[in-house]
């Protein structure tokens, strides 16, 4: 059964440091990877996509892949308190597939 | 439509009912799929239709599940004789090519009592 594992949290920053959010998972097959934002009472919303090993920037975003580790991680530079949120780590295999949800971690980011 | 949408918003049924959850993709996306979120847990894989492919049904939790996707588009998601274990927001998400992350709808929060 494939499972993706993050930590639950809450992680607390201070407001203009960087936050750190990990993610490992158990399918050695996995070849796509995506961060998601979700807000209280809101549906998850797709921030980050990642399918290379190494780091992808987007804005104050950056995502790191390291397939040989089973490891994928999401750095927030500059975090704000509109950062705070639960951030869902999915990932999925080549084409069309369904992707596996870990159960997120709580950022809480205070001013 | 610009977003996925899924109606109704919220409803409530008594245990024991049927209930209907409907899903309207982004136009052109020719995936769809359905997730479960119970209160404090992740997100459960139900089903997923691709174009016009037999559906995905591995991750339906029991007969008591159906779901169908009509000319390709809207999406119904049948639940029959409801259980209060069925208590949780029912998530339509829809995708347009190949490895692309979802795009969820705002979900249904089914509450049976």
């Amino acid at each position: 059964q494939k499972e993706v594992e993050q930590n639950s949290g809450p992680l607390s920053v201070p407001e203009g440091a960087i936050a750190s959010l990990n993610c490992t998972y158990s399918d050695r097959g996995s070849q796509s990877f995506f961060w998601y934002r979700q807000y209280s009472g809101k549906s998850p919303e797709l921030i980050m996509s990642i399918y290379s090993n190494g780091d992808k920037e987007d804005g104050r975003f950056t995502a790191q892949l390291n397939k040989a580790s089973q490891y994928v991680s999401l750095l927030i530079r500059d975090s704000q308190p509109s950062d705070s949120a639960t951030y869902l780590c999915a990932v999925g295999g080549s084409g069309y597939s369904t992707l596996t949800f870990g159960k997120g971690t709580m950022l809480l980011v205070s001013p | 439509g610009a977003g996925v949408s899924q109606s109704p918003s919220n409803k409530v049924t008594e245990k024991g009912k049927d209930v209907e959850l409907r899903c309207d993709p982004i136009s052109g996306h020719t995936a769809l799929y359905w997730y479960r979120q119970s209160l404090g847990q992740g997100l459960e894989f139900l089903i997923y239709f691709q174009g016009n492919s037999a559906p995905d049904k591995s991750g339906l939790p029991s007969d008591r599940f159906s779901a169908e996707r009509t000319g390709g588009s809207v999406s119904t998601l049948t639940i029959q004789r409801t259980q209060q274990e069925d208590s949780a927001v029912y998530l339509c998400a829809s995708s347009s090519r190949d490895r692309d992350g979802y795009t969820f709808g705002s979900g249904t929060r089914l509450t049976v009592v």
